[in-house]
C-alpha cells in the first residue's frame, strides 16, 4: 500500500519552456502532497506543501509563479516549471502522506533537464 | 547547526558487515523517526518508522532512537549488495507533520 508515481520519469526541454510533472496516489487518497527538489549529492529540498482544494504553501525562497502547484483532487497533484531555465534542472519529487503510520511515500521522482 | 545531521559518507564495507547508520538532531520536539532508502536516480523508499525512544526491529534492519542523546540508529545485519544506497534519516513532531531530513549517508557494500 501507500505507492505514488510521478509522470514523466524524465524531461528534457529547452530553455524558456514549460514543463508539467505530474504526482498520483495510486492506492490512497492523499489530502497533502509535498513537492521536494534534489541535487545531485544533496538531500531533498521541500518546496512546497500541496493541499487538495487550496492553495499550495511555498517554502522560502521558492518561487510560487514560477513552480505552480495544483492539487485538483485527492490522487493528483501537479507542479508545472514555467519558463524553466537551466538552473532549474533538478531531480524533482513528490509525496504523499498515507500508509498505516501516515507518513510520507515518496514517488519515483523526475529527471528535469533545462538545454 | 543544522537541524539533522549526519555523514555523508561513503561508507564502504565488505559483505556480510554489519552497517550503523547515525543520525544527531538538536530539536527536542522531534518524535516520529523514520529511515529512507534511495537508490542513485529514485524516489526514497520507506525502511522504519518508530515513535519516539526505543528499538524497532524488522528483518535485517533495526532502528534505534535515543531521544535523551538526540541519536538515532540503524543497523543493517549480514549486509548485502543490493544495500547499496543513500540512506536517509528524517523526523518529525512538534506539531509539525513535515519531516526534517538529514543530508544522506552514501552506503557501498561490496562483495
Amino acid at each position: 500500500g501507500a505507492v505514488v508515481s510521478q509522470h514523466p520519469s524524465r524531461v528534457i526541454c529547452k530553455s524558456g519552456t514549460s514543463v508539467k510533472i505530474e504526482c498520483r496516489s495510486l492506492d490512497f487518497q492523499a489530502t497533502t502532497m509535498f513537492w521536494y527538489r534534489q541535487f545531485p549529492k544533496q538531500s531533498l529540498m521541500l518546496m512546497a506543501t500541496s493541499n487538495e482544494g487550496s492553495k499550495a504553501t511555498y517554502e522560502q525562497g521558492v518561487e510560487k509563479d514560477k513552480f505552480l502547484i495544483n492539487h485538483a483532487s485527492l490522487t493528483l497533484s501537479t507542479l508545472t516549471v514555467t519558463s524553466a531555465h537551466p538552473e532549474d534542472s533538478s531531480f524533482y519529487i513528490c509525496s504523499g502522506i498515507g500508509g498505516p503510520w501516515e507518513t510520507q511515500y515518496f514517488g519515483p521522482g523526475t529527471r528535469l533537464l533545462v538545454l | 547547526q543544522k537541524e539533522v545531521e549526519q555523514d555523508p559518507g561513503p561508507l564502504s564495507v565488505p559483505e556480510g558487515a554489519i552497517v550503523s547508520l547515525n543520525c544527531t538532531y538538536s530539536n527536542s520536539a522531534f518524535q516520529y523517526f523514520m529511515w529512507y532508502r534511495q537508490y542513485s536516480r529514485k524516489g526514497p523508499e520507506l525502511l522504519m518508522y518508530t515513535y519516539s525512544s526505543g528499538n524497532k526491529e524488522d528483518g535485517r534492519f533495526t532502528a534505534q532512537v535515543d531521544k535523551s542523546s538526540k541519536y538515532i540508529s540503524l543497523f543493517i545485519r549480514d549486509s548485502q549488495p543490493s544495500d547499496s544506497a543513500t540512506y536517509l534519516c528524517a523526523m518529525s513532531g512538534g506539531g509539525s507533520y513535515i519531516p526534517t531530513f538529514g543530508r544522506g549517508t552514501s552506503l557501498i557494500v561490496h562483495p
